[in-house]
């Protein structure tokens, strides 16, 4: 059973910094992309960023290039996002989500972690 | 950037057939999937690259694709696919994009 379970939410004030990982089982970890999708609480999923399976290559979304880093240890099956100089519109649940095999799509998620951006 | 399309609300009676459309620029030209999210769970893949389903997805949802719209179809709807449903395509400018949402309501 594919099992990925998101931690390290929490509140932080704007200007600070989080970061989350994701812990990954129940699958050969290092052979998928793996993607952070957010979710304000009662509204729309937006998809954050999303890193290639040896980690070699990422990508952002526009709102949080420059600001947000993600990150894979292939070894120890964990996914990470490192999240600098948060604003109060990042405040969101982050989901954890497994990219499908051969197409861009999102096969599974993570139950979420909340983040709350506020002073 | 590429933007996906989708009506708020779709009302459907128990048995009946609920269509979701979701519409974008030539989204026929590629792979559009849907998801279901019900209160305060996470989404759940039902169709991806236009009309397939995962295991354990139930036959009464099926997906279509052409011109400028993909169309999520429930067919027989039953009281537990009351939902919000997401479309999603991808886009090389705009990266991984999803639709703007319809809660689907079995009256």
């Amino acid at each position: 059973e594919v099992k990925l379970v998101e931690s390290g939410g929490g509140l932080v004030q704007p200007g600070g910094s989080l970061r989350l990982s994701c812990a990954a089982s129940g699958f050969s970890f290092s052979s998928y992309w793996m993607h952070w999708v957010r979710q304000v609480p009662g509204k729309g999923l937006v998809w954050v960023s999303r890193i290639t399976s040896d980690g070699s290559n990422t990508r952002y979304a526009d709102s949080v290039k420059g600001r947000f880093t993600i990150s894979r240890d292939n070894a120890k099956n964990t996914l990470d996002l490192q999240m600098n100089s948060l604003r109060d519109e990042d405040t969101a649940v982050f989901y954890c989500a497994r990219g499908g095999s051969g197409g861009y799509y999102f096969d599974n998620w993570g139950q979420g972690t909340l983040v709350t951006v506020s002073s | 950037s590429y933007e996906l399309t989708q009506p708020p609300s779709v009302s459907v009676s128990p048995g009946q057939t609920a269509s979701i459309t979701c519409s974008g620029s030539k989204l026929g030209d590629r792979f559009a999937c849907w998801y279901q999210q019900k209160p305060g769970q996470s989404p759940v893949l039902v169709i991806y690259q236009d009309t397939k389903r995962p295991s354990g997805i139930p036959e009464r949802f099926s997906g279509s694709n052409s011109g400028n719209t993909a169309t999520l179809t429930i067919s027989g709807t039953q009281a537990m696919d009351e939902a919000d449903y997401y479309c999603q395509a991808w886009d090389s400018s705009t990266a991984y994009v999803f639709g703007t949402g319809t809660k689907v309501t079995v009256l």
